[in-house]
């Protein structure tokens, strides 16, 4: 069964610090591994997208890794600021034989991030 | 150039109604995926479909839920006789081919009394 663990549930950060966000994934056969920011009340916006061939993408202050022999990723964020403060979910996409693409989507339950000052 | 717009942002239902969910896909995207998110839980696919066409309904209840994306306008997710179990907040996403990006509607919240 594809799965999608985040780690932690939660976390609390003061304004300025960086903080790391933790993925592990078993999905198969695997096409590509994406990180979303959704605010309260908002749908998700994507952040990152990775292949399997990509270790590093950046985006601003955000910097995603993926290891795909450990089928673990990382989010981490720099310099936090106070709209940093969100749900960050790793959402795993699986291969299909359908032809019609990949589009088959496995959502981790989020880490929420609450930046204070 | 606007994103992927649904509406209404909040519905309210009482048990047995119907309730209609609009999703108008970002400009130039012809695949709709429609997803639910309980409180405290990731989103759980529901369905996709292409103009005219239903992909995979796989993640939607056979009973009280029909999708639709007709030639012209936008895609309709319908549940028939709601019942308090089917209060969630429903997002809309699309995008160009499927494995390309993925963008999100601000999601409909469902509330059934």
């Amino acid at each position: 069964k594809n799965q999608v663990e985040q780690s932690p549930q939660s976390l609390i950060i003061l304004e300025g610090k960086n903080c790391t966000l933790q993925c592990n994934y078993t999905v198969s056969p695997f096409s590509n591994l994406r990180w979303y920011k959704q605010d309260t009340g908002r749908g998700p916006v994507s952040l990152t997208i990775m292949t399997f061939s990509e270790n590093t993408k950046s985006n601003g202050r955000y910097t995603a890794t993926l290891d795909a022999d450990t089928k673990q990723s990382s989010l981490h964020i720099t310099a936090s600021q106070l709209s940093d403060s969100a749900s960050y979910i790793c959402v795993v996409s699986a291969s299909t034989n359908s032809g019609a693409g990949s589009y088959q989507l496995t959502f981790g339950k989020g880490t929420k991030l609450s930046v204070i000052p | 150039n606007a994103g992927v717009m649904q509406n209404p942002r909040h519905l309210v239902r009482r048990r047995g109604q119907e309730a209609r969910l609009r999703c108008s896909p970002m400009k130039g995207h012809s695949h709709v995926y429609w997803y639910r998110q309980l409180p405290e839980e990731g989103l759980k696919f529901m369905v996709y479909l292409q103009k005219e066409n239903i992909i995979d309904e796989s993640g939607m209840p056979k009973e009280r839920f029909s999708a639709e994306f007709p030639k012209e306008g936008p895609s309709i997710l319908r549940i028939q006789q709601v019942v308090r179990g089917d209060s969630a907040a429903y997002f809309c996403a699309s995008s160009p081919p499927p494995g390309q990006a993925r963008f999100f509607g601000s999601g409909t919240q469902l509330s059934v009394l």
